[in-house]
């Protein structure tokens, strides 16, 4: 079964910090995501990856970076975290462009104070 | 407009009671359709994908409705279990869009 790991299942940070969040996935996927989660507006996508050092944003990249320096890793970078980055934040992969199915992570909670 | 639309629920159903839900979608050239079972504080993860002839998995069968752009999901028998968030997924032109999901709590 492939496995996408988040770093952290719960993060508290403080306005102005900058925060790292870890995705890691084994199965050698070539497209990688980030998305954030919201009550009441579903899953939206921030920033994803088709390939290594290869990033696209998403409908929402304000506020957010991306690294991604090998094929295993997919790093979501907030620069200076906001109130309004307090969030639900899903990692995901998929074998690569075109394929349907989509493996999640367990997600990272973040709050911001 | 949203691209999917789904009613959030609550839906609150007793044990062994039939449910359905639906979720419309604004794009009709949309190509693929799933839905998505999550849990409270995890991960979604993929229940089904939904086929223009309708299909079936056990107690879940997904419908779709080209025609009035909408798609089902209907669970019969429910089990504690099912309570769960259930997301609509489109696939189109290789992105993803996703319904903000029907709450479904399934009570003894």
């Amino acid at each position: 079964d492939v496995k996408v790991t988040q770093s952290s299942r719960y993060l508290v940070k403080r306005t102005g910090e900058k925060v790292f969040l870890e995705c890691v996935q084994d199965m050698d996927h070539e497209n990688m995501f980030w998305y954030r989660q919201d009550p009441g507006l579903g899953l939206r996508l921030i920033y994803f990856s088709y390939d290594v050092k290869m990033k696209e944003k998403g409908d929402i990249p304000e506020g957010y970076s991306v690294s991604r320096e090998k094929k295993e890793r997919f790093s979501l970078i907030l620069e200076s975290a906001s109130t309004n980055q307090t969030s639900m934040y899903l990692c995901a992969s998929r074998v690569g462009d075109g394929n349907e199915k989509l493996f999640f992570g367990s997600g990272t909670q973040l709050s911001v104070l | 407009r949203k691209e999917v639309e789904q009613d959030p629920g609550p839906f609150n159903v007793p044990e062994g009671a039939t449910v359905a839900f639906n979720c419309t979608y604004s794009n009709s050239a949309s190509q693929s359709f799933f839905w998505y079972r999550q849990d409270c504080r995890k991960e979604p993860k993929l229940l089904m994908s939904v086929y223009s002839s309708g299909n079936e998995d056990g107690r879940f069968t997904a419908q779709l409705n080209r025609a009035s752009q909408y798609i089902s999901l209907l669970i019969r028998d429910s089990k504690l279990s099912d309570s769960a968030t259930y997301l609509c997924v489109l696939y189109n032109f290789n992105k993803f869009y996703f319904g903000s999901g029907t709450k479904l709590n399934v009570k003894p």
